[in-house]
């Protein structure tokens, strides 16, 4: 079964560019979730969807960032305007079903360095 | 406000002698606790969970044991190998309102 799949590894811009990352969960699963983390910390959730509808982005700082699920399948995430302290790894995760406390099943990440 | 901590940035251990990783938590309404592990350049994967109705629950070398009375849980790694090495994060979740929230993570040392 192929994992959570993201692109791309790594990302390099200017604070005040724009970047999107696109992902790509497990193949059924109803959940995907976007996480943030910044060097030292601990994945901070942004923004989570079933299917494609959105349950929970009250860490998302909708000022500037944006995240779409469609089709209920793959996702994008962007951001515009950068800034530096956006620079993390922006990690994509899927479950099955969504329920609190099931077993989410992480991509490798995407690494961004705002300049 | 972190509401679940990890006070131990990184921890070393001998092959073959125990690991002990520990976390605390803040909010009383956490009832179901996990512990994910993090090599580098991958993402996170779901390592062992406890319930609050349980204080310990087992996995091969992987034992979670949860206080409730200290908000206290901890993730013991028997005999500890150095394929072990890795960050493991503590997380927790309220099953009524709230997301899954992560300590810092710990990095493990595990030296042959």
């Amino acid at each position: 079964e192929a994992g959570v799949a993201q692109s791309p590894r790594y990302k390099i811009i200017e604070k005040r560019q724009s970047v999107a990352f696109w992902c790509n969960p497990i193949s059924g699963h109803a959940t995907l979730y976007w996480y943030q983390q910044i060097l030292g910390q601990g994945p901070k959730l942004l923004i989570q969807f079933q299917n494609n509808g959105v349950v929970d982005d009250s860490q998302l700082p909708k000022d500037r960032f944006s995240a779409e699920r469609l089709k209920g399948v793959d996702s994008t995430l962007k951001i515009q305007p950068a800034k530096l302290e956006d620079s993390a790894v922006y990690l994509c995760a899927s479950s099955p079903v969504g329920y609190p406390g099931e077993t989410q099943y992480f991509g490798p990440g995407t690494r961004l360095l705002v300049l | 406000d972190q509401q679940v901590k990890q006070n131990s940035p990184s921890l070393s251990v001998q092959e073959g002698r125990i690991s002990i990783l520990n976390c605390d938590y803040t909010n009383s309404m956490f009832d179901y606790f996990l512990w994910y592990k993090k090599y580098p350049a991958e993402g996170p994967t779901f390592l062992i969970s406890i319930s609050s109705i349980k204080d310990k629950n087992e996995d091969g070398r992987f034992t979670v044991f949860l206080n409730k009375s200290a908000k206290h849980l901890s993730l013991h790694i028997v005999p500890s190998q150095p394929g072990d090495s890795a960050v493991y994060f503590c997380a927790a979740t309220n099953p009524r309102n709230t997301p899954l929230v992560f300590g810092k993570g710990t990095r493990l040392s595990v030296i042959a």
